[in-house]
């Protein structure tokens, strides 16, 4: 069964500097990974996904990730933070199980921006 | 553009008692989940139903039963709760069966189990 390692538990950073969020992923042949945000008391939101071709990928709002195949990483990143930019940041792989395909999630990174 | 729906938002239940969570989706979706959110923990799968009519364990099904009622409603039910589940609950859904899609979250159910 795939799954993913969310690295980091919290990660705390002043506005306007860089960040990364780390994710390992388990290997596979095939692997789909996924990035989603949660704002305090709301539900996960698709930040961006990697499916296969650019091993670069782009979110509307300035976040990026890199499919690492070599390091079975997939990494977020972010190279000027906003405040608006705090919340909980979840990693997730698509796996195919015994009733049709489901999503994994990891523990989650809590992104704090302070001023 | 109430896409997905979960009811209730809040409940405290005692131990042994039993309730069902309701989740609703207005997007005619395939695929619908049952998560729970807790510290630490991230989200974890309790059950899932690819298409109308089929379910199937995720996670940590133990303690929960699940119901496709029809496209468009999946509810989960506790029959004896106990402390362990005190959690947020989450239902998404998603239109495809298949790898790709992207899973539209409803904005959860607290419950506490005293």
């Amino acid at each position: 069964a795939q799954s993913v390692t969310q690295l980091d538990s919290q990660v705390p950073v002043f506005e306007e500097a860089p960040v990364e969020l780390r994710c390992n992923y388990s290997s596979s042949v095939s692997v789909y990974l996924f990035w989603y945000v949660q704002y305090p008391n709301q539900g996960l939101q698709l930040l961006l996904k990697y499916l296969s071709g650019s091993t670069l990928v782009e979110s509307i709002n300035g976040f990026e990730a890199e499919f690492n195949k070599s390091q079975t990483s997939f990494h977020l990143r972010k190279p000027s933070v906003h405040i608006s930019d705090t919340a909980e940041y979840f990693c997730a792989v698509s796996d195919r199980g015994t009733g049709g395909f489901k999503t994994i999630f990891g523990a989650g990174t809590r992104l704090f921006v302070k001023a | 553009n109430a896409g997905v729906t979960q009811t209730p938002k809040f409940q405290v239940l005692k131990t042994g008692q039993s309730m069902t969570l309701q989740c609703a989706q207005d997007m005619n979706h395939n695929s619908m989940y049952w998560y729970r959110q807790d510290p630490g923990m991230g989200l974890r799968l309790i059950y899932y139903s690819a298409s109308e009519g089929t379910t199937d364990k995720g996670e940590v099904p133990n303690g929960y039963n699940v119901s496709r009622l029809n496209k468009r409603e999946f509810s989960l039910r506790l029959e004896s709760a106990a402390p362990s589940q005190t959690s947020v609950y989450f239902c998404a859904s998603k239109f495809g069966t298949g790898v790709t899609g992207e899973l539209f979250f409803g904005e959860g159910s607290r419950l506490t189990v005293l």
